[in-house]
This record gives structure tokens, sequence and C-alpha cells, in this order.
């Protein structure tokens, strides 16, 4: 069935990294953009970052941008977050998603993982 | 950048009542509304794209209308299971955009 799994998540102390993976099973990987949204505790949805179906094209909300780099590996069927510099606020759970581009919609989602930044 | 309220922020009702939630966003964004369901300690699912398409395999007592700036999200008839946080979520201008959330929770 359609499925991503994400993995990566833990402890990690302010000014720290991370590298967050996705493993996506079930769809032709290459065909899809991707995304991450993340979820800090008791709070909303926030989207992170977008990769297009080859990698040429990415986005990143501007809470992210210049610390965060997304990336895929579409002979893997993974997708990838790098995260440097990270602050008490990235602390959230990471979902990784595909993206449906015709609607700009999140279609399938991961169970996420936990990243907590704290010393 | 584009912001996306909603209202109410909870709500309490029976089981077999109407619900509506509504979203509205700061500028038009013509039909590129969509509409998730998250359940606690779950991922969201979307339910609703383009504003009023109801995705494959989700019950038909739920339905959204609405474009430009104002949006609506019914259950037509509440189920114990719909018990979850409801988000609208907007695409414009290379950046996605989810709303606050609404609660909902049976009376």
């Amino acid at each position: 069935q359609v499925q991503l799994v994400e993995s990566g998540g833990g402890l990690v102390k302010p000014g720290g990294s991370l590298r967050l993976s996705c493993a996506a099973s079930g769809f032709t990987f290459s065909d899809y953009y991707m995304s991450w949204i993340r979820q800090a505790p008791g709070k909303g949805l926030e989207w992170v970052s977008y990769i297009s179906s080859s990698g040429s094209t990415i986005y990143y909300a501007d809470s992210v941008k210049g610390r965060f780099t997304i990336s895929r590996d579409n002979a893997k069927n993974s997708l990838y977050l790098q995260m440097n510099s990270l602050r008490a606020e990235d602390t959230a759970v990471y979902y990784c998603a595909r993206v449906r581009v015709a609607a700009h919609a999140f279609d399938i989602w991961g169970q996420g993982t936990m990243v907590t930044v704290s010393s | 950048d584009i912001q996306m309220t909603q209202s109410p922020s909870s709500l309490s009702a029976s089981v077999g009542d109407r619900v509506t939630i509504t979203c509205q966003a700061s500028q038009d964004i013509s039909n590129y509304l969509n509409w998730y369901q998250q359940k606690p300690g779950k991922a969201p699912k979307l339910l609703i794209y383009d504003a009023s398409n109801l995705e494959t395999g989700v019950p038909s007592r739920f339905s959204g209308s609405g474009s430009g700036t104002d949006f609506t999200f019914t259950i037509s008839s509440l189920q114990p299971e719909d018990i979850a946080t409801y988000y609208c979520q907007q695409y414009d201008n290379l950046s996605f955009t989810f709303g606050p959330g609404t609660k909902v929770d049976i009376k």
C-alpha cells in the first residue's frame, strides 16, 4: 500500500544538526513532488519545505531558510531533510507528505518523527 | 504572505448535528483551498481539495464550498469518529499556509 515512513528524529542540543529521512513505498516516488511539514507540541501545522519530482525546484518557509536543506534520492525512493543550527523553536513532530501538485494538497502523510531541541 | 483564519477555534456538538467551520484567506486564493482532519496522535488526512472536491474514500457527510477569500467546511451529521481537529490549507506564491485549526468535540 502507499506508505511514507519517517526516521531520524531525536534529542539534539541547540545549534546542533539532525538529518531526517522518509522512505516511500507503494507508488512511483520519482513522479511526485514531496514536502516536509511540522507540528510543535500542542500547536498547529506548519509547512517547512517542498521539492519537485526531479529535485530541480525547492521552496522553504522563511523560518527555516538558510538552515534546512531538503533533498531526495529517487533511486532509493527517499526524501531527506538536513537540519542545521537547530533552535528550541524547531522542536516538533516532522511529517513527510506527498504533494498532489494540481491541487497543491498533501494527499499522503507519514506517521511523523519527533525532533526535540534542548540543552 | 497570505494569512488564514478559521472559526470557531473549537466547538462541541451532538451526534447527528450539522457542523460548519469557516476559513478566511487574507487575499483571493481562487479555489486553492484544502481541508484536513487530524485525530489525536495521528497524522493529518486530506478530506477536501480544491475547496469542494471530496477525496476518494472520504464519507459523503463531509463537504466544502467557497472561493476567493471565504470557505466553508461542513459535516452534515456529526459522528463519534469525527472527533478531531480540522485544518484548512492554501497555496500561494511558493508557500503553503495552514489555518490555526478547529477542534471538534462531542457534547
